[in-house]
């Protein structure tokens, strides 16, 4: 079946401009997850939803950056102002009910951003 | 302190031979769960394997194996018969407790793998 999708791929921006990023989970998964991984590092966790519980935000790094998502379903990360720093791989996971306590995340291909 | 260390930035390996990526862990919840994911050049994150602390053996994959050494909190990632196609990034994680929120990273092996 299809996959987690995220949008764009790619995203070159100009400092200070806002940019909206996209994430299709797998149908049926509750638990969605953003990270961020800078270049030549690992994953840096920025929010998390669980249904239509309230979304752990406390990874977010500033208050430029913020996410939504409607019940199970697409999730936006925006962000605002943005500035170098915020050049990066976006990931976006999505993780099913559990059968067996893995909940192993699967992973979209990202969205590279540079902030110019 | 680092919830997740892995210590080699970088591993060769020959073809057909087994290779053993290194991960330690730090946490102090008697349950937590642990997972390897491959990451290729293509950037996409691929699972790969996990270990739940509880799990009185070791997981296996395929060619994949977890060495989990509980009281030495090691999570060691096994791959026998390396191939071609295992040339990634390798990036141990855990799950502390049961707040699927609290997903830490290491910082990741690159493994190459030789013909």
């Amino acid at each position: 079946g299809a996959g987690v999708s995220q949008s764009p791929s790619n995203k070159v921006t100009e400092k200070g401009k806002d940019v909206e990023l996209r994430c299709d989970p797998i149908s049926g998964h509750t638990a969605l997850y953003w990270y961020r991984q800078r270049l030549g590092q690992g994953l840096e966790f920025l929010i998390y939803f669980q249904g239509n519980s309230a979304p752990d935000k406390s990874g977010l790094p500033s208050d430029r950056f913020s996410a939504e998502r409607t019940g199970e379903s697409v999730s936006t990360l925006t962000i605002q102002r943005t500035q170098q720093e915020d050049s990066a791989v976006y990931l976006c996971a999505s993780s099913p009910k559990a059968k067996s306590g893995a909940y192993e995340q699967y992973f979209g291909p990202g969205t590279r951003l540079t902030v110019t | 302190a680092q919830k997740i260390t892995q210590t080699q930035p970088g591993m060769f390996v020959q073809e057909k031979e087994a290779v053993t990526l290194d991960c330690t862990y730090d946490t102090s919840d008697p349950s937590y769960g642990l997972f390897w994911y491959k990451q290729p050049s293509s950037g996409e994150m691929i699972f790969l394997i996990y270990q739940g602390s509880y799990d009185q053996q070791n997981a296996t994959e395929g060619r994949y194996s977890l060495n989990f050494q509980k009281a030495r909190k090691s999570a060691n990632l096994v791959i026998s018969a390396s191939q071609l196609g295992d040339s990634a990034m390798y990036f141990c994680a855990m799950r502390e407790g049961y707040n699927f929120n609290k997903f830490y990273f290491g910082s990741g092996t690159k493994l190459n793998v030789k013909p």
